[in-house]
């Protein structure tokens, strides 16, 4: 059974640096995508950002200036960081497992639909 | 970015009763179109995915359809495990994108 454990600090003073870690245990790590996604009261669901082992990362373009996303093969995690918060990034933030890829050819297509979640990570930008 | 609207923002329903939740893409996702049900506290599960195929150990009274912008939630015997929040989710184009959710609550 697939489990994602996170991590990271969950009360942030405005204009600090969200740093989320995401680790994988008992699954493939190369077979699929990883999303970090939030869930705040203003813009419910939000798909942050997405990375897969074939390619470049996928950012929202509303956050793309302050986000950077990054695996660690070595290790089966992923992580998350998110410069010069405010208020507004104040919510609950899930790493999640993509649904798999299907060959190509040449290359692979991966299915980016969410089938494995973290149990989230309630972040609070207060100052 | 595609904007999905779901309808209705809640739904009241007896036990037993038949739930149909919808959900409209601003432009075609084709068949890349999942379900999810949260309830309070808990991370959201994936229910449905590619439109139309259940997730494992989904139970056979969720299912879905449609194609390109029109899409069906329907639980055909509402158990009072179900009444919680559903959401859909496009994940054809990049930024992926979720409904606001149907609240699905106890008549």
């Amino acid at each position: 059974q697939v489990q994602l454990q996170q991590w990271g600090a969950g009360l942030l003073k405005p204009s600090e640096t969200l740093s989320l870690d995401c680790a994988v245990y008992d699954g493939s790590f190369s077979g699929h995508s990883w999303t970090w996604i939030r869930q705040t009261p203003g813009k419910g669901l939000e798909c942050i950002g997405e990375i897969n082992p074939s390619g470049s990362p996928n950012y929202n373009p509303s956050l793309k200036s302050r986000l950077t996303i990054s695996l660690d093969t070595s290790k089966n995690q992923f992580s998350l960081r998110l410069s010069s918060v405010t208020a507004a990034d104040t919510g609950v933030y899930y790493c999640a497992r993509g649904g798999g890829r299907l060959p190509t050819g040449t290359s692979w297509y991966y299915l980016y639909y969410v089938n494995i979640w973290a149990i989230g990570t309630t972040v609070t930008v207060s100052s | 970015e595609i904007v999905m609207t779901q309808s209705p923002a809640t739904l009241s329903v007896s036990p037993g009763e038949r739930a149909t939740l919808s959900c409209r893409a601003s432009q075609s996702v084709s068949s890349n179109l999942a379900w999810y049900q949260q309830k309070p506290g808990q991370a959201p599960r994936l229910l449905i995915f590619g439109a139309s195929t259940r997730a494992t150990g989904i139970p056979a009274r969720f299912s879905g359809s449609g194609s390109a912008t029109e899409f069906t939630l329907t639980i055909s015997s509402l158990q009072s495990e179900d009444f919680a929040l559903y959401y859909c989710q496009q994940y054809d184009v990049w930024p992926r994108t979720f409904g606001r959710g149907t609240k699905v609550e106890i008549k």
